[in-house]
């Protein structure tokens, strides 16, 4: 298995700007995590989604920030406008059923907002 | 609120020697308590997990203690390696009914050779 599969890996863009992160979770996961990592406040849990519904989004910053998972295999993490402060590192990470607490972490969208 | 602290500062130890991080937490005691490593520009990696009711849960060269008097979890490395050096992450779950973790800053670990 490929492993848990993150696009962009990078991205730069202006304050104002839309901003979507993709993410492709190991196949047959049926948890899908959207995490955002910062020096100042570490590892945090934006949303997360079982059986592609989005079961709690209370870490969800604002409203510029929405996620979405069409289907088992594709989810998408959108910012709408994007701001300096959101820049960080956004991963996805998946788990299966039985297992949840097992997380596998994808390579991570290192996000600068200019 | 729960509070997950590690040690901020790096730990710095000489190959062959055991690695021990420490995880204290506040509040109260999670379900499970796991335990991540991170390489620079990579995400977190699985390591060990340990749940309440266990004291102690090892993996070849790893061991995990947990304290649930002391609200404390420790982590050690036995026989370090150069290749060992990354940032240990300590992972709470505070409520088996929200499948979420709660992660600690992470203490940075550098093997000498």
């Amino acid at each position: 298995d490929a492993g848990v599969i993150q696009s962009p890996r990078h991205e730069v863009t202006e304050m104002g700007q839309e901003v979507t992160l993709r993410c492709k979770p190991i196949s047959g996961h049926d948890y899908l995590f959207w995490y955002r990592q910062t020096m100042m406040r570490g590892l945090e849990l934006l949303i997360y989604f079982n059986n592609n519904v989005p079961i709690d989004d209370s870490g969800m910053p604002e409203d510029r920030f929405s996620a979405k998972m069409p289907n088992a295999s594709f989810s998408t993490l959108k910012i709408q406008p994007s701001e300096p402060r959101d820049s960080a590192v956004y991963f996805c990470a998946s788990s299966p059923r039985f297992n949840w607490e097992t997380q596998y972490f994808g390579p991570g969208t290192r996000l600068l907002v200019l | 609120s729960q509070k997950i602290e590690q040690n901020s500062e790096a730990l710095n130890i000489q190959e062959g020697k055991t690695a021990t991080l420490t995880c204290n937490y506040t509040n109260y005691s999670p379900a499970y308590l796991q335990w991540y490593r991170q390489d620079p520009g990579r995400g977190p990696v699985f390591l060990l997990l340990i749940r309440e009711n266990e004291k102690e849960k090892r993996k070849e060269r790893l061991k995990v203690t947990f304290d649930t008097t002391l609200k404390q979890s420790l982590f050690h490395i036995t026989a370090s390696q150069p290749a060992d050096s990354a940032t240990y992450l300590c992972a709470l779950t505070m409520d088996t009914g929200r499948r979420a973790l709660t992660f600690g800053s992470g203490t940075r670990l550098q093997v000498q050779p």
